[in-house]
């Protein structure tokens, strides 16, 4: 079966120091892989996702960026953190399901962030 | 543009049933998601409906009106775990998930 990785669980960084959170997925192969950032008491927004190998799109301007070194591993980055980079990051896996083009979404632990 | 709209919260009462509606427009629209999130944790999944129609998993059914853009989740006999937040996604392209913000379902003895 498929699980997902991540890590820290939290994290408490001052501002302006980086970042860097990691995801890994076991279980399965080119998955296309997300990261998401819930606010506090807000939806979830979605950052990045890739469907392989270097390959990364961004759907948010901001002073975040991701990277996916390997098939099932993907890395979310900043040089200098913000105060409002403050959240619950959450990295998804999805794969293509069914006859009908399309994927069913599953999602990680998460990652508590405190920037202070 | 691309908007997703469900209640903000609700309440019902143990052992009753509730029905969380969720309209949607995007472009791309391949499917859509419900969530259950529980407070400081990670959605897990319920549902995925890419046919219009019901689809029932024991106490939670989702229901997809494409022509509509609209969707509901369906708790019966509800428990005072179902307590919640609820979230609804209708999947774009390459598997993007646009979120509707959640509604946050408290069950009352």
């Amino acid at each position: 079966s498929q699980t997902i990785h991540q890590w820290p669980a939290t994290l408490v960084q001052p501002v302006g120091s980086p970042l860097s959170l990691e995801c890994t997925v076991e279980g399965t192969s080119n998955p296309n892989l997300y990261w998401y950032r819930q606010a506090a008491g807000r939806g979830l927004q979605l950052l990045f996702y890739s469907v392989g190998i270097g390959q990364i799109s961004s759907e948010v301007p901001q002073n975040l960026s991701a990277s996916r070194p390997q098939d099932r591993q993907f890395i979310l980055s900043s040089k200098k953190l913000l105060l409002s980079d403050s959240g619950f990051y959450l990295c998804a896996w999805s794969v293509l399901a069914g006859d009908w083009g399309s994927y069913e979404q599953y999602f990680g632990p998460g990652t508590r962030l405190t920037v202070t | 543009g691309q908007n997703i709209d469900q209640p903000t919260e609700m309440t019902a009462t143990e052992g009753a049933i509730v029905q969380i509606n969720c309209t949607y427009q995007t472009s791309g629209f391949n499917g859509l998601f419900w969530y259950q999130q529980h407070a400081g944790e990670a959605p897990t999944f319920l549902s995925y409906n890419v046919l219009d129609g019901l689809e029932e998993k024991g106490r939670f059914s989702s229901f997809l009106s494409r022509s509509k853009g609209y969707s509901y989740l369906l708790l019966k006999e509800l428990q005072m775990k179902d307590s919640a937040s609820y979230l609804c996604a209708a999947e774009a392209l390459e598997g993007k998930l646009i979120f509707g913000q959640g509604t946050e379902l408290s069950v009352k003895p």
